[in-house]
């Protein structure tokens, strides 16, 4: 089945050591989205890749970065994780924008 | 710019019960409106979508919504409520164009009771 996955479902790193997460699919989708979801809210994005194309949100923190070296695959990478930083991360995908999104499991990142 | 207003963060319903969760949308153009649903520790599963075709929408799961355009709303409902449908529901509207985005409501956690 075409899908969205995400790897690791559960990531626990160390305040200021860099993390990276990472997800794949195989829907062949232009466009992959990361978002960030703390308790009881509702998913923030960070930034999008469209096929190549960088997007990042005005308020994503320069602490996160993204990479999409092919278009099955986008990383994101915390270069200095802070306590504030543990959320769930949410990968999704769209044939173009404005098309439904389809969306990973996560990764739940705990940071000690 | 658009944007989605859930009321109500916590729904009950008994086993059984009309499940009935609200959205109104605000938007400048013709809106793209979803619902989808988060279980613990899940990603997000669409449950159902509208972008401009019929009004009444059917879903997954025997859920379904309507889009009344002159009340701007675009309310969740399923007839009778299952143990398994307790989870979060947020509702999304997006828009076309080139800076479109998906802006989520605050959702709603549906909590199903014997």
């Amino acid at each position: 089945d075409a899908m969205v996955i995400q790897n690791p479902r559960y990531q626990v790193t160390q305040f200021g050591k860099p993390v990276t997460l990472s997800c794949s699919q195989t829907l062949n989708h232009n466009v992959m989205y990361w978002y960030q979801q703390k308790s009881s809210q509702a998913p923030k994005l960070l930034f999008h890749y469209y096929d190549k194309d960088f997007n990042n949100e005005a308020d994503t923190p320069d602490n996160f970065q993204s990479r999409r070296p092919n278009t099955s695959f986008c990383f994101l990478d915390i270069r200095s994780p802070g306590l504030g930083d543990a959320a769930m991360y949410l990968c999704a995908t769209s044939s173009r924008r404005a098309e439904t999104q389809y969306f990973g499991p996560g990764t739940r990142l705990l940071v000690l | 710019a658009q944007s989605v207003t859930q009321l109500g963060s916590h729904v009950s319903v008994s086993e059984g019960a009309l499940v009935l969760l609200r959205c109104n949308y605000s938007s400048s153009v013709p809106p793209y409106l979803f619902w989808y649903v988060q279980y613990p520790n899940q990603g997000l599963q669409l449950l159902l979508k509208y972008t401009s075709a019929a009004t009444l929408v059917k879903g997954i799961n025997g859920f379904e919504a309507e889009f009344k355009k002159s009340e701007t709303s675009f309310h969740l409902t399923k007839p009778s409520a299952h143990m398994s449908d307790a989870a979060e529901y947020f509702c999304a509207v997006t828009t076309t164009g080139t800076a479109s985005k998906l802006t989520f409501g605050t959702g709603t956690r549906l909590q199903v009771t014997l």
